[in-house]
């Protein structure tokens, strides 16, 4: 039973550019999340997509956006990167059939960097 | 604004000792608790929780315990092994599926 799984491992990009970051849930998850750790922080909530909606959203500006596939995969784009982008990306997956204090299962991340 | 904290960087421990981790809070709407492990290079996998509405549970080598008046949480691993070491991160949520808000992790180290 695969995890969750993200690509690329890790990217480097320049200030102005776009980047698209891929997941997959755990196999009969359908809800997905996208955290972003920033080096000596904690991870921190940028947003939740169910049935193909992004359903919450964290404190993050525009620039950030995803998608979520009918195969409940997800994609999170980044617009005009900013040094301050630099970061580990973490997806996670639930299922929202499960009870409430179900766990989050993480990926393994996307290593993010901005020069 | 940090809802959750964990004012311990760091944290080294002799193996077989308990290791004692903390975390506080500030939000009284969160009801939900959780610790997770993170090893380099790694996500963070989950390692134990609590509802608000218990003080302890356990788990094996792994204890939660919560202190709702205080605000505070404590995870607890008794006998700590080498294997132990990594960051921890302390998450708490309000009822139903919403988002974790994360502490900024403690990283013990079991030294053999």
């Amino acid at each position: 039973d695969a995890g969750v799984t993200q690509s690329p491992t890790h990217l480097i990009k320049t200030r102005g550019q776009q980047v698209t970051l891929r997941c997959s849930p755990k196999s009969g998850h359908d809800t997905v999340s996208w955290y972003q750790q920033a080096l000596g922080q904690g991870p921190q909530f940028i947003f939740q997509y169910y049935e193909e909606e992004e359903r919450q959203r964290g404190n993050f500006p525009d620039r950030f956006s995803g998608h979520q596939f009918p195969n409940y995969s997800s994609e999170l784009n980044v617009n005009a990167l900013l040094l301050g982008d630099s970061a580990l990306y973490l997806c996670a997956s639930s299922s929202v059939k499960a009870a409430y204090n179900e766990k989050l299962f993480f990926g393994s991340g996307t290593q993010l960097s901005v020069l | 604004d940090q809802q959750v904290k964990q004012n311990s960087p760091s944290l080294s421990v002799q193996e077989g000792r308990i290791s004692i981790l903390n975390c506080d809070y500030t939000n009284s709407m969160f009801d939900y608790f959780l610790w997770y492990k993170k090893y380099p290079a790694e996500g963070p996998t989950f390692l134990i929780s609590i509802s608000s509405i218990k003080d302890k549970n356990e788990d094996g080598r792994f204890t939660v315990f919560l202190n709702k008046s205080a605000k505070h949480l404590s995870l607890h691993i008794v006998p700590s092994q080498p294997g132990d070491s990594a960051v921890y991160f302390c998450a708490a949520r309000y009822s139903g599926n919403t988002p974790l808000v994360f502490g900024k992790g403690t990283r013990l180290s079991v030294i053999a």
